[in-house]
């Protein structure tokens, strides 16, 4: 199937610093997601992306649909310890069965308090 | 707010058993997914739905299948369980197909086969 190329596979910060993680495709997307999944839980939905140079932020969460419509990147400001997860980006390509929803392997952060 | 309810967090089944992984969503919505979650593999899709009784295959369906009986319920079979199959299962569904619809994940149930 299509691939998501996530980066980095995972990050050990240290509270308080700011992290950024990115998602690349050969494939362009109309939409772009970002997830968390909490340790024991099922991944959550953080931001939606609908258009090529769309940013949005949630809190201290920036996300941004690449110009090309290819890439995706988060940004988490002031890291705290809640913030440990694995974080997904995922794609959709179109509508009917092409609208389902291509995921990266997800970033593990760790944070040290 | 949409719930998807998985119906056991752990499941511990010996190889060759029948097992069936059970997935209530309680928002009336169409598509109904079937993941598994394996360290540094991310989520890899088994099988979808669209609709009642209709059924797609996803990325790595050998080995599984589903049943989809009643609008809200999506069932996960595995035929003739075997080690191989020890993964974080997790279901997920979506209104319907859309850039506005994203994915509604359950908790998840963490699958060892012995």
């Amino acid at each position: 199937g299509q691939q998501l190329n996530q980066s980095p596979q995972s990050m050990f910060i240290q509270e308080g610093e700011d992290v950024s993680m990115n998602c690349t495709s050969s494939s362009i997307f109309n939409t772009w997601l970002w997830y968390k999944q909490d340790p024991g839980e099922g991944p959550v939905l953080l931001i939606a992306l609908y258009k090529a140079g769309e940013l949005t932020s949630n809190g201290r969460l920036t996300a941004q649909f690449g110009i090309t419509r290819k890439d995706s990147f988060l940004n988490i400001s002031a890291s705290i310890p809640s913030d440990v997860g694995i974080y997904f980006c995922a794609g959709q390509l179109g509508g009917g069965s092409q609208g389902n929803l291509i995921f990266g392997k997800g970033t593990k952060l760790s944070v040290k308090p | 707010d949409v719930k998807v309810t998985q119906s056991s967090r752990y499941l511990v089944k010996r190889t060759g058993e029948k097992v069936f992984l059970e997935c209530v969503q309680d928002m009336d919505h169409e598509n109904m997914f079937w993941y598994r979650q394996d360290p540094g593999l991310g989520l890899r899709l088994i099988y979808f739905s669209y609709d009642v009784k209709m059924k797609e295959k996803g990325d790595i369906p050998e080995g599984y299948s589903v049943s989809r009986e009643k609008k809200e319920r999506f069932s996960l079979i595995l035929e003739s369980a075997s080690t191989n199959q020890t993964s974080m299962y997790l279901c997920a569904s979506s209104l319907s197909w859309g850039v506005d619809y994203g994915y509604t994940f359950g908790s998840g149930t963490r699958l060892t086969v012995v």
